[in-house]
């Protein structure tokens, strides 16, 4: 069982819908992460919030737009994707609010765009 | 720039002795980490090296050297659960903070 809890699991959506993905994180950490991994890649940082602020935006299109309602919850919202943008979706949280420390990740939305 | 290199595969027998090494070249460097990821499931934490030294932990240890920009990770007593990918990922600073950046992984096949 995973401490980061993301929702939903597995996401089919075509190139004009909009969605959202959902990250819930209960043990007072102060980062949290979205990540894209593509198969057999590493995990590709997208973006950091630290202490519910965006702290780091690695040039991700603007089709990705985050949100960091409360310290325990990261969304990330989804608009007009392309079938490139399919891939795994990790979530990850760190104690340290600055971005340090080992992270903990979820289990991952699986986001296919047809 | 950062960049971070590790072999792509390596197979190994059950019960044996295997390293990963990896190589780094970052500035701001503050530790790097070690991640385990079994096929469609997530990264987990392993191990974390700032100082330079060998840090053990059960079966596995690693090991960091910052002059030669150089880890390595030490998988004793090889289980058939070890096949999975590890990630060697670099710590940096940046200004207002730190941010992860992961190598490629290396794939590790344990043999019966």
């Amino acid at each position: 069982d995973t401490e980061v809890t993301q929702t939903p699991k597995h996401l089919v959506m075509g190139m004009t819908n909009k969605k959202s993905l959902k990250c819930e994180q209960h043990m007072g950490h102060r980062a949290m992460y979205w990540y894209k991994q593509k198969a057999k890649k590493p995990p590709e940082l997208m973006f950091v919030y630290s202490y519910e602020k965006l702290s780091i935006n690695e040039s991700v299109p603007s089709r990705f737009s985050p949100e960091c309602p409360n310290s325990s919850l990261l969304n990330l919202h989804l608009h007009a994707l392309q079938p490139e943008d399919s891939a795994l979706y990790l979530c990850a949280s760190s104690q340290e609010g600055t971005g340090g420390g080992s992270q903990h990740f979820g289990d991952g939305t699986r986001l296919s765009i047809l | 720039g950062q960049n971070i290199d590790q072999p792509t595969e390596m197979t190994a027998t059950e019960g044996a002795i295997v390293q990963i090494n990896c190589t780094y070249q970052t500035s701001g460097f503050n530790g790097l980490f070690w991640y385990q990821q079994h096929a469609g499931e997530a990264p987990t934490f392993l191990s974390y090296n700032v100082l330079d030294g060998l840090e053990e932990k059960g079966r596995f240890s690693s090991f960091l050297s910052r002059s030669k920009g150089y880890s390595y990770l030490l998988l004793k007593e090889l289980q058939m659960k070890d096949s999975a990918s590890y990630l060697c990922a670099v710590l940096s600073s940046y200004t207002g903070g730190f941010k992860t950046i992961f190598g490629a992984g290396t794939r590790l096949f344990v043999k019966a």
